[in-house]
């Protein structure tokens, strides 16, 4: 079983939907959570993090942690082409170790 | 202008060569890692380093070697370079307390290894 889980996709939606991009991770006892973007050809950047319960808006972003559930989203709202990219999520589980999703391709169709 | 830098950006060689890919953060970081990313398996640590001369492995760490001699500095090393090994790297840097752990990324480097 991977530590951190999130669907491929390609995920596609329409220029002012909101996207939702979600991840499932495998280590209860992970205390913090981070949402990386990635655009094409370029290294992947922080946008969100979050380590309790419950949401965390910033902008457009918003981060939704459930621990019990194991389980973290990311939804973007009022989606723009810009935005177009690969959404890595990453776990923190114990001190040293950090553990990124293989990525959701999200594609914003102006 | 903070940053991390990575040389060289593209390298092609050929098995049994050794080689090194540098990594140099300006921002004064003690954590530093090197993370290869391939497609359908993400983003994988190879090695880290909490401070000077304090390495551990990472989850992929066969074939590698990495050494961290000065804060700003953190080189991965090839000793014998197989295709397997062919693949994007980045380097990173984190400011780290017991929460916070933001990656900051090099631009990568794409390895062939033919």
């Amino acid at each position: 079983q991977k530590e951190v889980e999130q669907n491929s996709g390609p995920l596609s939606v329409p220029e002012g939907a909101i996207a939702s991009l979600n991840c499932t991770y495998s280590d209860r006892g992970s205390q913090s959570f981070f949402w990386y973007r990635q655009y094409s050809g370029k290294s992947p950047e922080l946008i969100m993090s979050i380590y309790s319960n419950g949401d965390k808006e910033d902008g457009r972003f918003t981060a939704q942690l459930n621990k019990a559930s194991q389980y973290v989203s990311l939804l973007i709202r009022d989606s723009q082409p810009s935005d177009s990219a690969t959404y890595l999520c990453a776990v923190k589980a114990g001190a040293n170790n950090l553990f990124f999703g293989t990525g959701t391709r999200l594609t914003v169709i102006p | 202008e903070a940053q991390v830098t990575q040389n060289p950006r593209y390298l092609i060689t050929v098995t049994g060569k050794k080689l090194t890919v540098t990594c140099s953060q300006n921002m004064n970081h003690e954590y530093m890692s090197w993370y290869r990313q391939d497609p359908g398996l993400g983003l994988r640590q190879i090695y880290y380093s909490m401070n000077v001369e304090v390495t551990d492995k990472g989850d992929v760490p066969e074939g590698y070697k990495v050494s961290r001699k000065e804060k700003r500095n953190f080189p991965l090393i090839l000793e014998s370079p197989s295709p397997n090994q062919t693949s994007l790297y980045f380097c990173a840097s984190s400011f780290r307390d017991r929460h916070t752990d933001t990656q900051y990324f090099g631009p990568g480097t794409r390895l062939t290894v033919l």
